[in-house]
């Protein structure tokens, strides 16, 4: 089975709008992280947001937020007021208890139209 | 300087080449990874050093070679690729310990095409 699952390829947003990203995880650890990867057309990826597996509060970093609901399984990204530069694939992924692994998921190509 | 600096940026290599690419962390981080990237298939992990020890292979051809002399310093040892070699090949570092959130702090990539 596999531990990161998008299932948006691709997404269209107006600029200005907020726009869900959604991802769902598979672990039988109690203990992990969920982050978000923002990854534009140079290449870098760029660290976004992380949660906790036992946080109890659901991340924030700005205009991104983390919509944590452990019991389904997922870890949604909601972008608020998007803008033109946040068109970039934008991969989820997750930290098992070992620390080596690190699995991502296939990403969500997000367009912002102006 | 950047956390994570990669060189070279691109490459373009024939299958007989040897060449390397190189990954440097800025960060004070105790593991390295190495990830490739292809067109439309989700990052695979290659290498895994933590404390400068090789930890994960999962299961890479042997033409391509790590090499961690420090734990500021990764290299990627490529020689006798294929042309579906090609690819972005990223490097992460990232502090692992129980303190800590372990992100990935990625470097900008090294955009390989082998001809």
């Amino acid at each position: 089975a596999q531990k990161i699952t998008q299932t948006q390829p691709g997404m269209f947003v107006q600029e200005k709008e907020a726009v869900t990203l959604d991802c769902t995880y598979d672990t039988s650890d109690p203990s992990y992280g969920l982050f978000w990867y923002k990854q534009p057309s140079s290449g870098e990826m760029i660290f976004l947001i992380y949660q906790g597996s036992y946080d109890q509060q659901n991340a924030t970093e700005g205009r991104y937020s983390l919509n944590f609901q452990k019991a389904r399984k997922s870890a949604n990204l909601v972008i608020s007021a998007s803008q033109l530069g946040d068109s970039a694939m934008y991969f989820c992924a997750m930290r098992e208890r070992d620390f080596n692994k690190f699995y991502f998921g296939s990403g969500t190509k997000l367009n912002v139209k102006p | 300087e950047t956390g994570v600096t990669q060189t070279p940026r691109h490459l373009v290599m024939g299958m007989t080449n040897k060449k390397s690419l190189k990954c440097e962390q800025h960060l004070g981080h105790n593991a390295m990874y190495w990830y490739k990237q292809s067109a439309k298939k989700p990052l695979e992990l290659m290498f895994v050093y933590s404390l400068e020890e090789r930890v994960e292979n999962n299961s890479v051809p042997s033409r391509f070679s790590p090499e961690c002399p420090n734990s500021s310093h990764l290299f990627l040892h490529l020689h006798t690729l294929q042309p579906e070699d090609s690819a972005l090949y990223l490097c992460a570092s990232s502090q692992d310990d129980r303190g800590s959130a372990g992100e990935l702090f990625f470097g900008e990539g090294s955009r390989l095409t082998v001809l």
